[in-house]
C-alpha cells in the first residue's frame, strides 16, 4: 500500500516566521511532488510541484525533496495570516495519472 | 477565462435519489478525475479519466457512476446505492504533456442528502 503522511498539525507559528510542513512518502519510485493549500471549504489549490533532489524556490515557498530518506518539505518564508490554511502533500507514482494523498497538515499563522 | 467549472456550488437531495453533479473544463486538459472530501478527511478518489470514452474506478468507486463522452465533461451520478453520499465533491484535470502529473481542481460541489 503506497502512503504518504503528514503530521495532522495545526502548526502554529507567529507573523513573519519560517512555516516548515513535512511530507513522507512509501513508495520509492515516486516520481513527482505537490504540494497544494487548501482553504475552509475550498478546493486544493496547487502551490509547487518538484521532481529533482534538491531545492526549488517560488517567491515565500521552497520545496525541498530528498529521495533517498523519502521525505519532501515545504518552507514557508515571512508567514503571513492568509497562509492559514491545510497544507497537501501529494506524490505520483510516475506509471499513471493517479496520485498519492496525504491527510494534509493545518497551519495557523498568528498576527 | 480558462479553469475548471463545477455546479451546482451546493446540492440537496432526499435519500434514494440519484443525483448527477456536474464537471467542464476548458483547459484542454485530456485526463479528469473525482474525489470526494468528508471533513478531517483526506481526498479520496472516486473514479478518473485518461481519455473520452474510457475511464477506470478509483479507490471507492461503489455507488457512482460516471461518463466521458467528450473531452471537455467528466459528469459523476451520485446512485442511491451509495451509502453515505453527503460529502464535498471535487472536480480535477490534468495535461498529458508535462509528465509531472500535476492536477487543478473546480471549486467543488456540497452535496448533502437528507
Amino acid at each position: 500500500q503506497k502512503e504518504v503522511e503528514q503530521n495532522s498539525g495545526p502548526l502554529s507559528v507567529p507573523e513573519g516566521a519560517i512555516a516548515s510542513l513535512n511530507c513522507t512518502y512509501s513508495d520509492r519510485g515516486s516520481q513527482s511532488f505537490f504540494w497544494y493549500r487548501q482553504y475552509s471549504g475550498k478546493s486544493p489549490e496547487l502551490i509547487m510541484f518538484i521532481y529533482s533532489n534538491g531545492d526549488k524556490e517560488d517567491g515565500r515557498f521552497t520545496a525541498q525533496l530528498n529521495k533517498a530518506s523519502q521525505y519532501v518539505s515545504l518552507l514557508i518564508r515571512d508567514s503571513q495570516p492568509s497562509d492559514s490554511a491545510t497544507y497537501l502533500c501529494a506524490v505520483s507514482p510516475g506509471n499513471n495519472r493517479k496520485l498519492i494523498w496525504g491527510l494534509g497538515t493545518s497551519l495557523a499563522v498568528n498576527p | 477565462d480558462g479553469g475548471i467549472t463545477q455546479s451546482p456550488k451546493y446540492l440537496f437531495r432526499k435519500e434514494g435519489q440519484n443525483v448527477t453533479l456536474s464537471c467542464e473544463q476548458n483547459l484542454n486538459h485530456d485526463a479528469m478525475y473525482w474525489y470526494r472530501q468528508d471533513p478531517g478527511q483526506g481526498l479520496r478518489l472516486i473514479y478518473y479519466s485518461q481519455i473520452v470514452n474510457d475511464f477506470q474506478k478509483g479507490d471507492i468507486a461503489e455507488g457512482y457512476s460516471v461518463s466521458r463522452e467528450k473531452k471537455e465533461s467528466f459528469p459523476l451520478t451520485v446512485t442511491s446505492a451509495q451509502k453515505n453520499p453527503t460529502a464535498f465533491y471535487l472536480c480535477a484535470s490534468s495535461i498529458k504533456g508535462t509528465g509531472f502529473y500535476e492536477q487543478y481542481f473546480g471549486p467543488g460541489t456540497r452535496l448533502t442528502v437528507t
